[in-house]
């Protein structure tokens, strides 16, 4: 129950394109929604969070897509550019910002000039 | 946003020493530091919890007496990897929790990469 399912596994996504990454999870618990990238070699960086109150939240070319119902949220990556290309994880704690994260298995992205 | 930083990035170490491994917030106060494991193309386990002033909550499966942790200040954590072996080879990360009131980010180091021949 305190899994966080992540998918694809990798993604392949054209420059200019939109690359939408899905987590799903069962425990309603969870009051915290956060996405990291990731390069190789290097910590995760916060990309952008939610929390179950809001349904969606945009910060420039990311928006996370929130479910509260169907237990999912997506993470939409607009106009993607090769720099973009990283590893992508979601997450969710039950102690909002402050608790410790369970993390997706993460989803390779990579962006094709 | 707030930086944490880790020392060192890299080491590399004989089968049976010990390794201590840092984390620092170095603008912030972090009353809570979390860290974290990461094997090559894996997600990021979280080993154990680290309050400031008491001892580390470690997650289940997770050697308390092999992996000490201690958080003496509130801008320093470190992670102690005793008798390390070739299967504790990884990536280690720390993070830390940066805010006030209601308002709260966990901000993640760049990583400690531990080698054990």
């Amino acid at each position: 129950q305190q899994q966080v399912k992540q998918s694809p596994q990798s993604l392949i996504v054209q420059k200019g394109g939109i690359s939408i990454i899905n987590c799903a999870y069962e425990n309603t618990a969870f009051d915290y929604f956060p996405w990291y990238q990731q390069f190789p070699g290097k910590g995760p960086a916060l990309l952008i969070a939610i929390r179950p109150d809001v349904s969606e939240k945009k910060e420039g070319r990311f928006t996370i897509s929130f479910n509260k119902s169907a237990k999912q949220f997506s993470l939409h990556i607009m106009d993607s550019q090769p720099g973009d290309s990283a590893t992508y994880f979601c997450a969710a704690s039950t102690e909002g910002s402050q608790g410790n994260l369970i993390f997706g298995k993460g989803t390779k992205l990579s962006v094709k000039p | 946003g707030a930086v944490v930083s880790q020392h060192p990035s890299r080491v590399i170490c004989k089968s049976g020493t010990s390794v201590k491994i840092e984390c620092r917030s170095l603008d912030f106060q972090a009353t809570t530091m979390f860290w974290y494991r990461q094997f090559p193309k894996q997600s990021l386990m979280l080993m154990a919890t680290s309050n400031e002033g008491s001892k580390a909550t470690y997650e289940q499966g997770v050697e308390k007496d092999k992996f000490l942790i201690n958080h003496a200040s509130l801008t320093l954590s470190t992670l102690t990897v005793t008798s390390a072996h070739p299967e504790d080879s990884s990536f280690y990360i720390c993070s830390a929790v940066s805010g006030t009131g209601s308002s709260y980010e966990q901000y993640f180091g760049p990583g400690t990469r531990l080698t054990v021949t």
